[in-house]
């Protein structure tokens, strides 16, 4: 069975960083690409972008580029999302999926 | 104007059934594309639900009961999913995506009642 387990819950302060991570398992980790995804609270999906497991080859959308970092281990089937420098309007849930399975989602809190 | 526009709301009856829509912008046809379905009920990431690009290519999603479906309107330039049969745990939002220039393209989803 095809999982994708995220990590958990996270509260922040605006300017802090975070990387938030997905492990797949269940299938060859390294043959399909993982996506992020936001959902803001009461909001529609949102695509953030993309990794190539095999080879960390990302592709961001034009509204996400330079503002967050996709990534992956590949000796660990796991994937990342990170920011350097959080703001209020990241407050949001992130969900990775990949081969039409999702994960749970992360809930990422920046508050002051 | 967006790339995929998808109505706010739709509502119907138990067992009737329901036509949701997701409208291409002008200019990008949607017979080149495969449009992908998801389900989200409240607190859950979505669930794939099916995939359509023709009847000969097409993927309904594991588990996925068959009373969902899609289809197409070319006239419309617009995916279609069709739910016949509703039920009331059928209730949920619907979002429709394409894989457009290299990027992954979301509507803005479809809450639907039954009532």
């Amino acid at each position: 069975e095809v999982q994708l387990v995220q990590s958990g819950a996270e509260v922040k302060k605006p300017g802090e960083s975070l990387r938030i991570s997905c492990k797949g398992s269940g299938y060859s980790f390294t043959s399909y690409w993982i996506s992020w995804v936001r959902q803001m609270p009461g909001k529609g999906l949102e695509w953030m972008g993309r990794i190539d497991p095999s080879d960390s080859y990302t592709n961001y959308s034009p509204s996400f580029q330079g503002h967050v970092t996709i990534s992956a281990d590949k000796s660990i089937s796991t994937a990342y999302l990170q920011w350097s420098s959080l703001k209020a309007s990241d407050t949001a849930m992130y969900y990775c999926a990949t081969l039409g399975v999702w994960g749970q989602g992360t809930t990422v809190t920046v508050s002051s | 104007q967006a790339v995929l526009t998808q109505p706010s709301s739709l509502s119907a009856s138990p067992g009737a059934s329901a036509s949701l829509t997701c409208t291409l912008r002008s200019g990008i046809n949607v017979g080149t594309y495969r449009i992908y379905w998801y389900q989200q009920k409240p607190g859950s990431p979505p669930q794939y639900l099916l995939r359509y690009k023709s009847d000969s290519d097409k993927q309904q999603g594991s588990g996925v009961p068959s009373r969902f479906s899609g289809s197409k309107d070319a006239s419309a330039n617009a995916g279609i999913l069709l739910i016949s049969g509703l039920q009331s745990e059928d209730e949920a939002d619907y979002y429709c995506m394409i894989w457009h220039s290299s990027a992954c393209v979301f509507g803005g989803g479809t809450k639907l009642t039954v009532l």
